[in-house]
């Protein structure tokens, strides 16, 4: 059964800090791993999806990388800004549609 | 225009009641899905639709009821509703489904509080 686990599960950095969130999956055979972002009360926002064959995704200031083997995956934001306080939410996708997401690291940027 | 719309937004009912929650998707999108978020904010799958046909069953009491009129459309509908359902429900959809391409659109999410 694939468990996904994020840490943290919160972080708080000034405006301006270049920061890592990280994510682990314990089943390797993925298609694809995905990063949304989560604001408060809304839907989830993709962000961005890397495929199994893929080791990194980038989209502007956002980069993700894809170790299958070892299980992990981190998100890398460049020049945080307040804007970007939200939750970010991991989410593997196995051998059927469905995604089993971890509980997602709170990320708050301070001014 | 909304992607991934829900209704309602919010939803506050007594215990035992039934209740229905809609969803729509106007991405010409075949696969549906709907997703709990308890209050530990995990989010987790319960149903996926493709073309109307249901995929993805997980160990969801048979009081939930997924109903596609079309592919557009996956309504929940909820007997008897209780205490511990209260929950943000999420409805999403994607292009094709089973692709290691495919993303997901989520819509803003029903919040049910069962009294």
């Amino acid at each position: 059964k694939q468990e996904v686990t994020q840490i943290p599960a919160a972080l708080s950095v000034p405006e301006g800090e270049n920061l890592v969130l990280n994510c682990s999956f314990t089943d390797s055979a993925i298609y694809n791993l995905q990063w949304f972002r989560q604001d408060p009360g809304k839907g989830l926002t993709s962000l961005l999806l890397i495929q199994s064959s893929q080791r990194e995704q980038t989209s502007g200031r956002l980069n993700a990388s894809l170790d299958k083997s070892s299980g992990r995956s981190t998100l890398y934001i460049a020049a945080s800004q307040p804007g970007d306080s939200a939750t970010y939410l991991c989410a593997v996708q196995g051998g059927s549609e469905k995604l089993v997401f971890g509980k997602g690291t709170k990320l708050t940027v301070n001014p | 225009d909304t992607a991934v719309s829900q209704t309602p937004k919010y939803l506050v009912t007594q215990m035992g009641n039934d209740k229905s929650i809609k969803c729509e998707q106007n991405l010409g999108h075949d696969t549906m899905y709907w997703y709990k978020q308890d209050s530990k904010k995990f989010l987790k799958i319960m149903f996926s639709y493709n073309n109307k046909e249901l995929i993805i069953n997980e160990t969801v009491p048979n009081r939930f009821s997924p109903k596609s009129p079309d592919k557009a459309h996956l309504n929940l509908h909820i007997n008897s509703l209780e205490l511990g359902d209260s929950a943000v429900y999420f409805c999403a959809s994607s292009p094709m489904g089973l692709s290691s391409t495919d993303t997901q659109y989520f819509g803003p999410g029903t919040r049910l509080t069962v009294l």
